[in-house]
């Protein structure tokens, strides 16, 4: 079964240094996204992305974060300068396509996620 | 998107029956309910969704009355491996497909 793959599964990071976290999202897949999970709280969305460009996005992805689909494979989302409250599980995910919820194409796959630790 | 209510958490033994109940009163008409499971320190993943009635598939069943207020998320015979969150998300896909977690029911199965 296609799944969605994420490296590294962990990173630590220095306050202030810049991290990229990779996603493989599965193949044939058209949307993709990124979550973010603190420890003990609740899963939140962070930003989606469709025909190389941001489809939305949340407060949390502010000018710190970028994504980029650098080639037909990986999805990519970047930290710009790390913070202390940055340290969490981020998760990737990707769909066929939005269609109608109900649909199939309406399930999100996720990633087994990236445990960042900013020091 | 609607604001969905769930119980924290549950506990249940090897073999029973699970239900889990959401509250969703201002469910719009357009809006669908999706169940997500999440065991710790991996990703959520995708258990069933449905508009109205029942659906069923090869690891849950979903119930929906008709006024939509509601629906029950139902575990046949849940064994130890069944232990995780279950969020419960109500909302449309259309123009935009992001998912909106709560905080989820915290399923224990004891043996």
């Amino acid at each position: 079964e296609p799944e969605v793959t994420q490296t590294p599964s962990h990173q630590v990071t220095q306050m202030g240094q810049e991290v990229i976290l990779r996603c493989v999202p599965i193949s044939n897949h058209l949307y993709f996204y990124w979550y973010r999970q603190i420890l003990g709280q609740k899963v939140e969305f962070l930003v989606s992305f469709y025909n190389n460009e941001i489809s939305e996005k949340s407060e949390i992805f502010d000018d710190q974060f970028s994504v980029e689909r650098p080639d037909g494979s990986n999805f990519t989302l970047k930290i710009r300068s790390t913070k202390l409250e940055d340290s969490a599980m981020y998760f990737c995910a990707s769909s066929e396509d939005l269609g109608l919820a109900g649909e199939k194409g309406n399930e999100q796959f996720f990633g087994p996620g990236t445990r960042l630790t900013v020091l | 998107l609607a604001k969905t209510t769930q119980p924290i958490s549950m506990d249940s033994y090897e073999g029973q029956e699970v239900n889990i109940t959401c509250s969703h009163n201002n469910i719009a008409t357009n809006d669908y309910i999706t169940w997500y499971q999440q065991f710790p320190s991996q990703g959520p993943r995708f258990i069933i969704q449905g508009y109205k009635t029942k659906v069923t598939n090869e690891v849950a069943s979903l119930f929906i009355p008709a006024d939509r207020k509601s629906s029950t998320l139902s575990l046949p015979r849940v064994s130890l491996s069944d232990t995780a969150v279950y969020y419960c998300l109500v909302g449309y896909g259309g123009a935009t497909n992001k998912l909106i977690f709560g905080t989820g029911t915290l399923l224990a199965v004891q043996p």
